[in-house]
């Protein structure tokens, strides 16, 4: 069974850091790419970030949305079925449940989301 | 980037109607295309993928197509379960996934 876990959410203030985390289990992590998409309270979703798979150690392919760009850091370590999601420099617009969900074209499987507050 | 405009933003139907949803993307996309559904405090679901493929186990009076630009969503008889927020997503060449604003549909 494919499951996706997150974990790191919490209260921050503005300016702060975080390191959200998603340990993946029922697959072949390292076959797949991975996506961060966030869900401010009663808004709609907003992808924020895409790692690529690195079979063979190739160089994962990395993109950002213009929002969190220079900000946020998406990494992975395919020995420990995990994506990162480094948060810097975080704004109370960040504020938001965080989805760690596997794929490109069919992103099939979802976590259960990551809450993170950004308030003083 | 690729913009994405989602149509009605809510709606209001019967048990057994005909629901239909639409997604305008400002550039061609192609098939890059999904439709995932959402209910209150849980991830979504996905529904289609590639514009109008089925994705396992979804219900087949759920469906998608391509017009062009243009992509239609369908319920073709609402159920009490489909009570959900509806949201379609692109990803484009270079990956980058971009959401409609939703659709709420009511029963």
């Amino acid at each position: 069974e494919v499951q996706l876990v997150e974990s790191g959410g919490g209260l921050i203030q503005p300016g702060g850091s975080l390191r959200l985390s998603c340990v993946a289990s029922g697959f072949p992590f390292s076959d797949y790419s991975m996506n961060w998409v966030r869900q401010a309270p009663g808004k709609g979703l907003e992808w924020v970030s895409y790692i690529g798979s690195n079979i063979g150690g190739a160089t994962s392919t990395i993109y950002y949305a213009d929002s969190v760009k220079g900000r946020f850091t998406v990494s992975r370590d395919n020995a420990k079925n995990s994506v990162f999601l480094q948060m810097n420099s975080l704004r109370e617009d960040d504020t938001a449940v965080y989805f760690c969900a596997r794929g490109s074209r069919r992103v099939a499987y979802w976590g259960q989301g990551a809450l993170v507050t950004v308030s003083s | 980037d690729t913009q994405m405009t989602q149509s009605p933003s809510s709606l209001s139907a019967s048990v057994g109607d005909r629901v239909t949803i639409t997604c305008q993307a400002s550039q061609d996309i192609g098939n890059y295309l999904s439709w995932y559904q959402q209910k209150p405090g849980k991830a979504p679901k996905l529904l289609i993928y590639d514009a109008s493929k089925l994705d396992t186990g979804v219900p087949s009076r759920f469906s998608g197509r391509r017009s062009g630009a243009d992509f239609t969503f369908t319920i073709s008889s609402l159920q009490p379960e489909d009570a959900a927020t509806y949201y379609c997503q692109q990803y484009d060449n270079f990956l980058r996934h971009t959401f409609g604003g939703g659709t709420k549909v009511e029963i």
